[in-house]
């Protein structure tokens, strides 16, 4: 069965600093990996994905992930966070033969200080 | 282009009471997905809809069952409320039905159960 593991529930980090949400995957097929964004009382923002190929994404607000077949991991980075990343982040899996739908980590809440 | 709405954003139902909520997928997207989000449970997949065709069903009792209608818009209904069923209920809408498919979600409708 597949599962998803994001191994912290919370990181706090100061304004500036560099900050990597960790991202960790079990399947025995392959997957797409995805990581959204959720602000408080709203829904889930796709911020990266990867489908294929390359296999460091980007997104336009300068996070970035790479995915790591070996390590089944997809881990979340950005050099310097800024107060406006406080939020919460979801890893997500899914795969062909599924149709469509998403297995979620837990969520990791990024807590961003001045 | 207007996002996923989901309506009501806020419900308040008594327990044993069934209650209804809709959703509003982007134009021209064809496949609907619902998903809870529980701080214990985290995100949990329901079900999908694909062309008003049930494609895809998560690991819940059958009190929670859905619908989809010509137009791509969704419905899910929950009979019989407990309390553990107090979440914020979202959905999300993709063009297509492959497992590599972006997911956009919506702001999600938040039911308690009292």
């Amino acid at each position: 069965a597949q599962s998803v593991t994001q191994l912290d529930s919370q990181v706090p980090v100061f304004e500036e600093a560099p900050v990597e949400l960790r991202c960790n995957y079990s399947s025995s097929v392959s997957v797409y990996l995805f990581w959204y964004v959720q602000y408080p009382n709203q829904g889930l923002q796709l911020l990266l994905k990867y489908l294929s190929g390359s296999t460091l994404v980007e997104s336009i607000n300068g996070f970035e992930a790479e995915f790591n077949k070996s390590q089944t991991s997809f881990h979340l980075r950005k050099p310097s966070v800024h107060i406006s990343d406080t939020a919460e982040y979801f890893c997500a899996v899914s795969r062909e033969g599924q149709g469509f739908s998403f297995i979620f980590g837990k969520g990791t809440r990024l807590l961003v200080k001045p | 282009k207007a996002g996923v709405t989901q309506t009501p954003r806020y419900l308040i139902k008594t327990r044993g009471q069934q209650v209804t909520l809709s959703c509003s997928p982007i134009s021209g997207h064809r496949s609907v997905s619902w998903y809870q989000q529980t701080p214990g449970q985290g995100l949990q997949f329901l079900f999908e809809y694909f062309s008003e065709t049930q494609r895809n069903k998560g690991n819940f009792p059958g009190r929670f069952s859905g619908r989809q209608f010509s137009n791509s818009r969704s419905e899910m209904n929950v009979s019989t409320l407990e309390l553990g069923d107090s979440a914020l209920y979202l959905c999300a809408s993709s063009l297509v039905a492959g497992a590599n498919t972006e997911a956009f979600f919506g702001q999600g409708t938040r039911l308690t159960v009292v």
